[in-house]
């Protein structure tokens, strides 16, 4: 099975901060990966797919790039509603797996 | 608006049976993907079982093969989770998920049900 890992596991900015979340896959995924932003209590969200195509009424301050194992999920301004947790996954093969998950915390 | 929503969980003992609903509505459901995903309490997602959009493919996490059945009725617009020999880590929100391409089974998912809760204990 490809491994996920996602890094760091919680992080804690301000608003307008410029924040960066790194996914690794233990194997060469292409550019096929998705990032899910899910708030307590709620379902994932979908945020970016294919490494960088921003999902329909995204917030612009989100993107994402990469390639092969290595990829990043940036949010260029942080908002207070962009508290929650930040999920990778790969879709290369059937088995979808996550990463572990990033939690975002805005001062 | 696409809307997928979860039923059937409960409490079940350790070893018995119980069987999760995914009612579709808002697009053509025998056109695409759909799966299964789970979060066990405080934890992050794990990715559970898909099928196909007609039904001929299957594949299963190591952590429920055997043990779980994913099927759906395209006619009823319901996709299903049967799982058997229920454990105590099976307990988590099982959530169900469109695949976002039609008639590729291998993609990202779009949209997600709310979910419905799964506790297994005695």
């Amino acid at each position: 099975d490809i491994q996920m890992t996602q890094s760091p596991s919680t992080l804690s900015a301000s608003v307008g901060d410029r924040v960066t979340i790194t996914c690794r896959a233990s194997q060469s995924i292409s550019n096929w990966l998705a990032w899910y932003q899910q708030k307590p209590g709620k379902a994932p969200k979908l945020l970016i797919y294919k490494a960088s195509s921003l999902e329909s009424g995204v917030p612009s301050r989100f993107s994402g790039s990469g390639s092969g194992t290595e990829f990043t999920l940036t949010i260029s301004s942080l908002q207070p509603d962009d508290s929650a947790t930040y999920y990778c996954q790969q879709y290369n093969n059937y088995s979808r797996t996550f990463g572990q998950g990033t939690k975002v915390e805005v001062k | 608006q696409v809307q997928l929503v979860e039923s059937g969980g409960g409490v079940v003992q350790p070893g018995r049976s119980l069987r999760l609903s995914c009612a579709a509505s808002g697009f053509t459901f025998s056109s695409y993907g759909m799966h299964w995903v789970r979060q066990a309490p405080g934890k992050g997602l794990e990715w559970v079982a898909v099928m196909s959009y007609d039904g001929s493919n299957k594949y299963y996490a190591d952590s429920v093969k055997g043990r779980f059945t994913i099927s759906r009725d395209n006619s009823k617009n319901t996709l299903y989770l049967q799982m058997n020999s229920l454990r105590a880590e099976d307990t988590a929100v099982y959530f169900c998920a469109k695949g976002a391409l039609v008639f590729i089974t291998i993609y990202y998912f779009d949209y997600w049900g709310q979910g419905t809760l799964v506790t297994v204990s005695s």
